[in-house]
């Protein structure tokens, strides 16, 4: 069964330093997302993009985030100065088109900034 | 105001019985989804079963169903002849669809404890 998967498993950085955690989306979905989840919170959604650009971001998204797809089948997530607040767990998510469908999930980054 | 609230932080089941975990939802948009994810102490989010805003039956997925009650907004998740690896964090989420939003809003959880 295809799966979304995600690299690495767990990034150590110190703060200030640029991370960029990595996703494979399922190969036929057109839909990208990227959440948080801070250890015991909820899970907490911060950009989508579709046809290479950003369809939606939420208001966590700031100025020192940003995706890309470089090539056919990466999608990536870069945080240019991290700070010890940026620590969380990082899923990648991906869809068909059509909003009745669900969201696939990967198995999360775990970010730890010292 | 919260768009998703799960009030039971915690709950307990012997195994083989049935578990209802509860959401309640907060939308003026009348066109939603409702999702519940599964996350077990690995960390990963498993997608179990989602209910459209139209949809008129009550959306099931083998021992998952929900318990949708639109006019009171709640979407309550059910889960029957509980096994021990059912124990783990539920998550209830929300996507409004006005204008193409695809985010999902997330609940703050249920941790399932399945007990022998």
């Amino acid at each position: 069964e295809p799966e979304v998967t995600q690299t690495p498993s767990h990034q150590v950085t110190q703060m200030g330093q640029e991370v960029i955690l990595r996703c494979v989306p399922i190969s036929n979905h057109l839909y990208f997302y990227w959440y948080r989840q801070i250890l015991g919170q909820k899970v907490e959604f911060l950009v989508s993009f579709y046809n290479n650009e950003i369809s939606e971001k939420s208001e966590i998204f700031d100025d020192q985030f940003s995706v890309e797809r470089p090539d056919g089948s990466n999608f990536t997530l870069k945080i240019r100065s991290t700070k010890l607040e940026d620590s969380a767990m990082y899923f990648c998510a991906s869809s068909v088109p059509g909003l009745a469908y669900e969201q696939y999930f990967g198995p999360g980054t775990r970010l730890t900034v010292t | 105001a919260q768009k998703i609230t799960q009030t039971q932080p915690g709950m307990f089941v012997q195994e083989k019985e049935a578990v209802t975990l509860d959401c309640t939802y907060d939308t003026s948009d009348p066109s939603y989804g409702l999702f519940w994810y599964k996350q077990p102490s690995s960390g990963e989010m498993i997608f179990l079963i989602y209910q459209g805003s139209y949809d008129q039956q009550n959306a099931t997925e083998g021992r998952y169903s929900l318990n949708f009650q639109k006019a009171r907004k709640s979407a309550n998740l059910v889960i029957s002849a509980s096994q021990l690896g059912d124990s783990a964090m539920y998550f209830c989420a929300m996507r409004e669809v006005d204008m193409g939003r695809r985010a999902l809003t997330f609940g703050s959880g249920t941790r399932l404890q399945v007990q022998p």
